[in-house]
């Protein structure tokens, strides 16, 4: 059964750092980009990064770069999240994605449930 | 492409077509992808490349482009498919992607 499944969500105090999770199982996990989107409460998606299938290269949205890492271990099936500097803004439910380039650019065909980041004092 | 806009709402009745838009610079250069969002749930794809369907979307919807401009079509729209749906545009030039604005469907 394919399936990502996120975590390392919760409440932050602002300025704090936090870093989320995503494991895949159920495919070859180390042959696909990935990708995280998010969503605050009530809105819309918006794409945060993404990485390629061996993690040389990276992408961000530009109203995040410099706060963000995306990053990958391939060996455990897992997607990271490193995100610092924590605002109101970031408050969201983070989702990952994943891109199958056998389809084209930008089919995020499986997505995980989201883990809901909260910054809040 | 900094910005994707779409209609933030547009309802249609049982049984009848709905065409949904999405407009971006990006859009000219690279095949916008189509996303349902149902409350409480992940979004889920339902076109991409030129006109493609995942395997268990129905045939009722399909996608094109014009320009600037893709669209997705839903012909004999069914209850279900009352939900949220959003494009994604890619910017070849870095490889950064933006989602569109939503679009809400209402099945009257």
């Amino acid at each position: 059964q394919v399936e990502m499944v996120e975590s390392g969500g919760g409440v932050v105090q602002p300025g704090r750092s936090l870093r989320l999770s995503c494991t895949a199982s159920g495919f070859a996990f180390g042959t696909y980009g990935m990708h995280w989107v998010r969503q605050p409460p009530g809105k819309g998606l918006e794409w945060v990064a993404s990485i390629w299938y061996d993690g040389s290269d990276k992408s961000y949205v530009e109203s995040l770069r410099g706060r963000i890492t995306i990053s990958r271990d391939n060996s455990k099936s897992t997607l990271f999240l490193q995100m610092n500097s924590l605002t109101a803004g970031d408050t969201a439910l983070y989702f990952c994605a994943r891109e199958n380039l056998l389809l084209g650019y930008g089919a995020f065909d499986i997505w995980g449930q989201g883990t809901a980041v909260t910054v809040s004092s | 492409s900094s910005e994707v806009t779409q209609d933030p709402a547009v309802s249609v009745a049982l049984g009848q077509t709905v065409r949904i838009t999405c407009q971006g610079d990006g859009i000219t250069t690279s095949y916008a992808t189509w996303f349902q969002q149902k409350p409480g749930q992940a979004p889920r794809l339902v076109i991409y490349g030129k006109n493609n369907r995942p395997s268990g979307i129905p045939d009722r919807f399909s996608g094109s482009r014009s320009g600037d401009t893709a669209s997705l079509t839903i012909t004999g729209t069914q209850a279900e498919d009352e939900a949220d749906y959003f494009c994604t545009s890619r910017d070849i030039d870095n490889n950064r992607f933006v989602f569109g604005t939503g679009t809400k469907v209402t099945v009257l």
